[in-house]
C-alpha cells in the first residue's frame, strides 16, 4: 500500500464541473504539495498546506490533519485544467523529502 | 519569468555518450533536487544540494552524479547512459528544508532519449 494514496486515478467532466480529487496519507507529515503536470511538461507546484483550506483562483485545496485527507478542488472548470495532478506529502522523518502519491488525470471536455 | 530554469528542454544521447542537464534558478534558494520521472510514475528524488552540502538518496545509482558550480546553478551529469535511464529530469529549488521554507519549485524538465 502507497504511504500516499489519490483517487480517482482517472477522472473525466465537462467544462463548468465542480472538480475534486483526494489524498490520504499514512505518513506523519510536515506539509502536503499539490502539484499539476501538463502532458510532457514539468511540475508547477499549485499549493502546500500544513493546515485548513487555501484558495488560489478557481483551486481550493483543503486538509484534514487528525484524518490524514487532502483534497483539491476545481470550481468552474476548464479544458486548460486537463492535467495530472499530483499530491505529495513531506515526511516529518526525511524532510527534504517528498513522497508522492499516483497521480490524478484529469481531463476536462468542451 | 521563468524561475526554474532547464536546458535543454529535450536531450539525445547515445548509450554509454556522457550527458551533462543544467538548471538554473532566478530565487536565489539554498536548496536544488534533481528528481528522475519515467513514464506514468512519480517522481523520484535523485539527490538534492543544500548550498554547497550535497546529499546523496540511498538508491541513486554511482551513474548519476551532480555539480553545483555556484547558488544559481546545478548540474546532472550521467557518466554513462543505458536505456533505462531514459526519462524526464526534473529541477527543484527550495528555500530551505524545514517548515514553510520548504515548498518546492519545480522546472520545466528536460526529457532525456536514449538512442
Amino acid at each position: 500500500k502507497n504511504e500516499v494514496e489519490q483517487s480517482p486515478q482517472n477522472l473525466t467532466a465537462q467544462e463548468g464541473e465542480f472538480i475534486t480529487i483526494n489524498c490520504s496519507y499514512s505518513v506523519g507529515i510536515s506539509a502536503l504539495h499539490w502539484l499539476q503536470q501538463h502532458p510532457g511538461g514539468g511540475i508547477v507546484s499549485l499549493f502546500m498546506l500544513s493546515s485548513g483550506k487555501k484558495k488560489h483562483g478557481r483551486l481550493i485545496a483543503t486538509i484534514n490533519i487528525q484524518e490524514k485527507h487532502s483534497s483539491l478542488h476545481i470550481t468552474a472548470s476548464h479544458p486548460r485544467d486537463s492535467a495530472v495532478y499530483i499530491c505529495a506529502a513531506r515526511d516529518v522523518q526525511g524532510a527534504q523529502k517528498l513522497v508522492f502519491g499516483q497521480g490524478t488525470r484529469l481531463t476536462i471536455n468542451p | 519569468d521563468a524561475m526554474v530554469i532547464q536546458n535543454p528542454r529535450y536531450q539525445v544521447t547515445q548509450f554509454g555518450k556522457p550527458v551533462t542537464l543544467s538548471c538554473s534558478q532566478t530565487l536565489n534558494h539554498n536548496v536544488m533536487y534533481w528528481y528522475q520521472q519515467k513514464s506514468s510514475q512519480a517522481p523520484k528524488l535523485l539527490f538534492h544540494y543544500y548550498d554547497k552540502d550535497f546529499n546523496n538518496e540511498a538508491d541513486t545509482p554511482d551513474n548519476f552524479q551532480s555539480r553545483r558550480p555556484n547558488t544559481s546553478f546545478c548540474f546532472l551529469d550521467i557518466r554513462s547512459p543505458g536505456l533505462g535511464d531514459a526519462a524526464m529530469y526534473l529541477c527543484a529549488t527550495s528555500r530551505g528544508l524545514a517548515g514553510g521554507r520548504n515548498e518546492q519549485f519545480f522546472g520545466p524538465g528536460t526529457r532525456l532519449t536514449v538512442l
